[in-house]
């Protein structure tokens, strides 16, 4: 079996400082693991994806994740806040298993940026 | 709690047929998103749908098409089909543009 926990329903951050944005995982086998982000009325856009290469994964729109195994996360996180970076922003894990893509979704943190 | 409900979770047909993927929402949202995840390819947003208006359209084949009900479940028809088209669909819904909620997904297999 497999989850994903975001642990933060809601994040505020001021304009031109670190975001973190949480996520914590589990998988009996190794998984792949993303981070999309979600603007309003729009679809899913991947920031960047853990497929067992680099722990540390750069994505797009300076976005980073750290794949930590012995602490089962995921967290994302970029240096400096912007105003465009407000959005819903989901951790998804995807286990392949004999073939079968199984895709799992956390509940989704919503990302507030403040002027 | 009600979730996004899919039908048929898994559906095989055969080349050139013809499928067609219903979602129903979680009630009261008014937006429904569908994506598709080929084998160990990423998902790809589909199409979206705002009060049964078309309100984003990403990598839809020419051959797919859909709609918002008044009801505001989604159906994804699917024509022609390809072997290619074998993938995992699922369809998310929210209200406001937020709260996203996501299926299980439908399994299609093209054979």
């Amino acid at each position: 079996a497999q989850s994903v926990t975001q642990l933060d329903s809601h994040v505020s951050v001021s304009e031109g400082t670190p975001v973190l944005l949480r996520c914590n995982y589990s998988s009996s086998y190794s998984p792949s693991l993303f981070w999309y982000v979600q603007h309003p009325n729009k679809g899913l856009q991947l920031l960047l994806k853990y497929t067992s290469a680099a722990t540390l994964v750069k994505g797009i729109n300076g976005f980073e994740a750290e794949f930590k195994k012995s602490e089962t996360s995921f967290h994302l996180t970029k240096p400096s806040a912007h105003m465009s970076d407000a959005a819903e922003y989901f951790c998804v894990v995807s286990l392949s298993n004999f073939g079968n893509e199984k895709l799992t979704f956390g509940t989704g943190t919503r990302l507030t940026i403040i002027p | 709690a009600a979730g996004v409900i899919q039908s048929p979770r898994h559906l095989i047909k055969e080349k050139r047929e013809t499928a067609t993927l219903k979602c129903y929402p979680i009630p009261r949202h008014d937006t429904v998103y569908w994506y598709q995840q080929g084998p160990g390819q990423d998902p790809q947003f589909l199409i979206s749908f705002y009060e049964k208006m078309q309100s984003d359209k990403g990598s839809i084949p020419d051959r797919f098409s859909a709609q918002q009900f008044s009801d505001y479940h989604s159906e994804l028809n699917m024509s022609s089909l390809e072997l290619g088209d074998s993938a995992l669909y699922f369809c998310a819904s929210s209200q406001d543009s937020y709260g996203y909620t996501f299926g299980s997904g439908t399994r299609l297999t093209v054979v």
